[in-house]
């Protein structure tokens, strides 16, 4: 099993350019989550997919932030434009099952946004 | 008042002693989870309880639902168990986690 697989690891970008993270989650899993983690806030809940249909996403700042789940194995996060604000960890995690099972997270992309 | 509140914030300790981190709440939850993260960032979910204790190598999670409250032990501390250790909890009104603030903990040799 090779985990949730996130990519890329470190995005490096310019304010106003757009910005897509991808996500690959555990072969089987039914829920799909982004967080966001800054040293502000914390680990912050963006939006959820169960069986690749976005559940919640209240989380999402504003509308420069969308997330697409297109198949079980695969899916986007997108800021556009970028903001300097923006810039966070970024994780996706994936679970069978939403409340009694385990989350198990992607190693996260650094997104820097100048 | 946070609804999560871990402590200690910061754990700084010999290798080899006997740590203890504890995760207490406000609210009424379905699950706890416990999660480390280590420098350079990545996050890993060492245990989901909702009742009783779970024991996985070093690691011993505990939680007591009545006095709403958890603890993660790790024995014979190593300085590769120096990480942050976050406490989450599932609601059972809805599907949000709330995570605790964290707890660094660092291990020296």
């Amino acid at each position: 099993d090779a985990g949730v697989i996130q990519s890329p690891r470190h995005e490096v970008t310019e304010m106003g350019q757009e910005v897509t993270l991808r996500c690959k989650p555990i072969s089987g899993h039914d829920y799909l989550f982004w967080y966001r983690q800054t040293m502000m806030r914390g680990l912050e809940l963006l939006i959820y997919f169960n069986n690749n249909v976005p559940i919640d996403d209240s989380g999402m700042p504003e509308d420069r932030f969308s997330a697409k789940m297109p198949n079980a194995s695969f899916s986007t996060l997108k800021i556009q434009p970028s903001e300097p604000r923006d810039s966070a960890v970024y994780f996706c995690a994936s679970s069978s099952l939403f409340f009694n099972s385990p989350l198990h997270f992607g190693n996260g992309t650094r997104l820097t946004v100048t | 008042k946070n609804e999560v509140e871990q402590s200690p914030q910061n754990l700084t300790a010999q290798e080899g002693e006997f740590i203890t981190i504890n995760c207490s709440y406000s609210v009424g939850i379905s699950a706890l989870h416990w999660l480390q993260q280590h420098p350079g960032g990545g996050i890993v979910s060492l245990f989901m309880l909702s009742s009783g204790k779970k024991k996985h190598g070093r690691l011993i999670a505990t939680i007591n639902i009545q006095e709403k409250h958890s603890s993660l032990h790790i024995t014979a501390s190593h300085p590769r168990d120096s990480a942050v250790y976050i406490c989450a909890v599932s609601l059972h009104s809805n599907y949000q986690l709330i995570w605790g603030a964290g707890t660094k903990l660092i291990i020296k040799p």
